[in-house]
Order: C-alpha cells, then sequence, then structure tokens
C-alpha cells in the first residue's frame, strides 16, 4: 500500500525555519516524482514545490522562492522541506503528494500544520 | 499561469440526487485534468484523472467529462459520503499545477 506521512511542522515566529519530511513506503520512492502543496486554514490548495525523482531538478511557486528548499533522499525514502524566512502567509497545512508518470497526482499524506505567529 | 475556475462556490443537494460540478480552464489544458475530494480534516483523495477517467476504488456514480476548456463533475446519485469540497486541477505543464478554488457539496 503507497504511504505518505508527514512530519515537522508546528509553532513559529516570523522570520524563523522549519524542515518538513514526508516518509514514503509501498513504491519505488527514486521514480516518481514528489510535490508539496499547502492549504491556508479554509482555503484551497496552492502549489508550493516540486522535484524530480533523482531529486536533480527542483521547482518553485514564487511565493516561497528564495525561501525555500525542496530535496530528497532516496536512500531513506524521504522528501524534505526546508523553510526559511518564515512569514505569517505561510501558515496552511503542508501536503506532500506523489506524482505519477502521468504526472497527475494520485496519493497524498495526511498533512502537517505550520502555524506562523509571534 | 493557468487559471482554473470552479462553478457553483457552494450546491446544495438532496441524498439520491444528481449533482453536476463545473470547472474552467483560462487556456487549453488538454485533457490533463484531476479532480479531488476532500472532506473536513482530510487530505484530497483523487476521484477522476484524464478528464474522465476514474482512479482505482472509485464507484461508477462518479464521472468526467470535458468539452474543450470546459470540465464537468457529476455524480449521479449522491451517497452521505459525497458530501463534501471537490477541487479540480489542471496537470498540462509539470510541475506549475494550478487548483480550482473549490466546490462545496452540502446537503
Amino acid at each position: 500500500e503507497v504511504q505518505l506521512v508527514e512530519s515537522g511542522g508546528g509553532l513559529v515566529q516570523p522570520g524563523g525555519s522549519l524542515r518538513l519530511s514526508c516518509a514514503a513506503s509501498g513504491f519505488t520512492f527514486s521514480s516518481f516524482p514528489m510535490s508539496w502543496v499547502r492549504q491556508a486554514p479554509g482555503k484551497g490548495l496552492e502549489w508550493v514545490s516540486a522535484v524530480t525523482g533523482s531529486g536533480g531538478n527542483t521547482y518553485y511557486a514564487d511565493s516561497v522562492k528564495g525561501r525555500f528548499t525542496i530535496s530528497r533522499d532516496n536512500s531513506l525514502n524521504t522528501l524534505f522541506l526546508q523553510m526559511n524566512s518564515l512569514r505569517a502567509d505561510d501558515t496552511a497545512v503542508y501536503y506532500c503528494a506523489k506524482a505519477t508518470t502521468s504526472w497527475f497526482y494520485d496519493c497524498w499524506g495526511q498533512g502537517t500544520l505550520v502555524t506562523v505567529s509571534s | 499561469e493557468i487559471v482554473m475556475t470552479q462553478s457553483p462556490a457552494t450546491l446544495s443537494v438532496s441524498p439520491g440526487e444528481r449533482a453536476t460540478l463545473s470547472c474552467r480552464a483560462s487556456q487549453s489544458v488538454s485533457s490533463n485534468l484531476a479532480w479531488y475530494q476532500q472532506t473536513p480534516g482530510q487530505a484530497p483523495r483523487l476521484l477522476i484523472y484524464g478528464a474522465s477517467t476514474r482512479a482505482t476504488g472509485i464507484p461508477a456514480r462518479f464521472s468526467g467529462s470535458r468539452s474543450g476548456t470546459e470540465f464537468t463533475l457529476t455524480i449521479s446519485s449522491l451517497q452521505s459520503e459525497d458530501f463534501a469540497v471537490y477541487y479540480c486541477q489542471q496537470y498540462n505543464n509539470w510541475p506549475l499545477y494550478t487548483f480550482g478554488q473549490g466546490t462545496k457539496l452540502e446537503i
């Protein structure tokens, strides 16, 4: 069974940092691109960042470019999101999502809540 | 950026009735359109991909269709577990995917 489990969320002050993790199981992790998608409280879904299966190519939404870094460790079957210079509008549930070879997301984790507040 | 516009924002339907949800893309996304269902406190669940292909385990009462840049999700006979928020998403341009703002399906 394909499973994605996020961790690392919490309360952080504006300007602070957090590192999210997404542990994957049930599939050949290195074969699939992965993404982070977030959802602010009571709002819709927003794509944040993506990485290819090898980790060689990374992509970012303009809203997080220069502050967030996506990476993956295929030996650990784990996806990461390093978030620096956090702002109040980064407050959201962060989901990791697995892309298929046809590029749509077929599996999502349960999400981890990041709250940026003083 | 491709803008996805869903309508209506909220749809009130009775159990057993048919629900029709719409999604329009600001430019062509071919058939690279997915529908997701999200219940409170849960992650999105893939329902439809390729505009009209049901994902594994999705009941046949869910169907999707495309006409140009207009997409429709139809739920033929609503069950209690179908009342949720539904999102469309275009995946035509990896990885710059965009989502609609969602349609809340309520009783």
